[in-house]
């Protein structure tokens, strides 16, 4: 079974730019989650979508949304980019709330000049 | 509020020997518990978790981790280190039915002595 796929895995932006980034679940899972992690840090949550709801937000500005699909894939949409942004997004999916362990993609990594 | 507290930046042991990686933890409700293992440019596989069943909780490639609410703590332990486990290891915390997602510790990185 495919586990959880992300793209693109490397992306170059320069500041004021927006990106959009994609996540799909393993299939059967309805929660997905987002994290940013800066090199060196460990992951920081940014959202948890479920049945296609927002269910939990981190500590991150507006820029920062996302959205999840009638098929549970998500995206990841970050506005105005910062030099501070780049890092390393992870997705996660779980079959339902977010206290059940979570399988995270490899990420895609998020390079702001 | 949910918070981890990785005792060890870097944990540096030989090959065949035992390792220990620390980790305390602060949670206002029941917590589930779990480590997480990162090897370079990868992301993240989760080794173990603890969702208040058995205090000592068995994971992948011989990993075990003890949950002791007395001392907050849940520390992960193997016997003897493979030249494999070098990588990054994050212990997270959950708050059952929170809104707020994984919280992660700061990670430890594992370094094997050969």
């Amino acid at each position: 079974d495919a586990g959880v796929t992300q793209s693109p895995t490397h992306l170059i932006k320069t500041r004021g730019q927006h990106v959009t980034l994609r996540c799909s679940p393993i299939s059967g899972h309805k929660s997905v989650s987002w994290y940013q992690q800066v090199l060196g840090q460990g992951p920081q949550f940014i959202f948890q979508y479920y049945e296609k709801e927002e269910r939990g937000r981190g500590n991150f500005p507006d820029r920062f949304s996302a959205r999840q699909f009638p098929n549970y894939s998500s995206e990841l949409n970050v506005n105005a980019l910062l030099l501070g942004d780049s890092a390393l997004y992870l997705c996660a999916s779980s079959l339902d709330s977010a206290h059940q362990p979570q399988h995270f993609g490899d990420g895609t990594r998020l390079s702001i000049l | 509020a949910q918070s981890v507290t990785q005792l060890d930046s870097h944990v540096s042991v030989s090959e065949g020997t035992p390792v220990l990686l620390r980790c305390n933890y602060s949670s206002s409700y029941s917590p589930s518990l779990f480590w997480y293992v990162q090897h370079p440019n990868k992301g993240l596989q989760l080794l173990l978790k603890y969702t208040s069943a058995a205090t000592l909780v068995k994971g992948i490639n011989g990993f075990e981790a003890e949950f002791k609410k007395s001392e907050t703590s849940f520390h992960l332990t193997k016997p003897s280190a493979h030249m494999s486990d070098a990588a990054e290891y994050f212990c997270v915390v959950s708050e059952v039915g929170g809104a707020d997602g994984l919280t992660f510790g700061k990670g430890t990185h594992l370094i094997i002595q050969p």
